[in-house]
């Protein structure tokens, strides 16, 4: 079974396009994450959920729309797509600790390559 | 400035060599650190967490140097399964679990 799993792995689509990102996990976790790794390999947090309620929101274009139906599911909605979303996806997910809390593993799903065309 | 920077490498390593590698971050309120681990194309795992006063994990052995800003990942005898990308990984007091990514340190072992 695969703790953190999300679809598509490969999504090809044109400029302008709208599309999702679905990420589900298996392990209890109550916090979940979405990641962009970009083209220089460089991974950045964009949303963090914790029991379903939005708690990270960094610097990302409001046509990045998270949603967390339940706490074992945050789905990527992305409109209008642009150029320069092209880059690979990752969903991930941990134990919740809690404000200040210390050392806990992130597990990762296999990523979502998103190719803009 | 980026906030945890890396040497990008690659390191080009011997198989049954050493090598060592150091990141170094900006922010002195950073509370954990970590190194993962990423094979091309896939996701990164946990390699190991790294303590204040150092630890091993077989091959592998980490430290921490609060004073200077800097984590390091040493491996011994490497393998040739040991090439791969090294991340370092921070987190900030009070940052929700927040994960700082450095951009990646790749080694490459040789036969």
């Amino acid at each position: 079974d695969t703790a953190v799993s999300q679809t598509p792995k490969y999504l090809v689509t044109q400029m302008g396009n709208d599309k999702s990102i679905k990420c589900e996990q298996n392990l209890g976790h109550d916090t979940m994450y979405w990641y962009k790794q970009d083209s220089k390999k460089f991974l950045k947090i964009m949303f963090s959920y914790n029991n379903k309620e939005l708690i990270i929101n960094e610097t990302v274009p409001n046509r990045f729309s998270p949603k967390s139906p339940d706490k074992a599911h945050l789905n990527l909605h992305i409109n209008s797509l642009e150029l320069g979303d092209s880059a690979v996806y990752f969903c991930a997910s941990s134990q919740e600790w809690g404000q200040g809390a210390s050392n806990t593993e992130a597990f990762f799903g296999q990523g979502t390559r998103l190719t803009v065309v | 400035r980026k906030e945890v920077e890396q040497d990008p490498g690659p390191f080009n390593v011997p198989e049954g060599a050493t090598v060592a590698f150091n990141c170094t971050y900006s922010n002195s309120a950073s509370q954990s650190f970590f190194w993962y681990r990423q094979d091309c194309r896939k996701e990164p795992k946990l390699l190991m967490s790294v303590y204040s006063s150092g630890n091993e994990d077989g091959r592998f052995t980490a430290q921490l140097n609060r004073a200077s800003q800097y984590i390091s990942l040493l491996i011994r005898d490497s393998k040739l399964s040991d090439s791969a990308t090294y991340l370092c990984v921070v987190t900030l007091t009070d940052s929700w679990g927040k994960l700082q990514f450095g951009a990646g340190t790749q080694v490459v072992v040789t036969p």
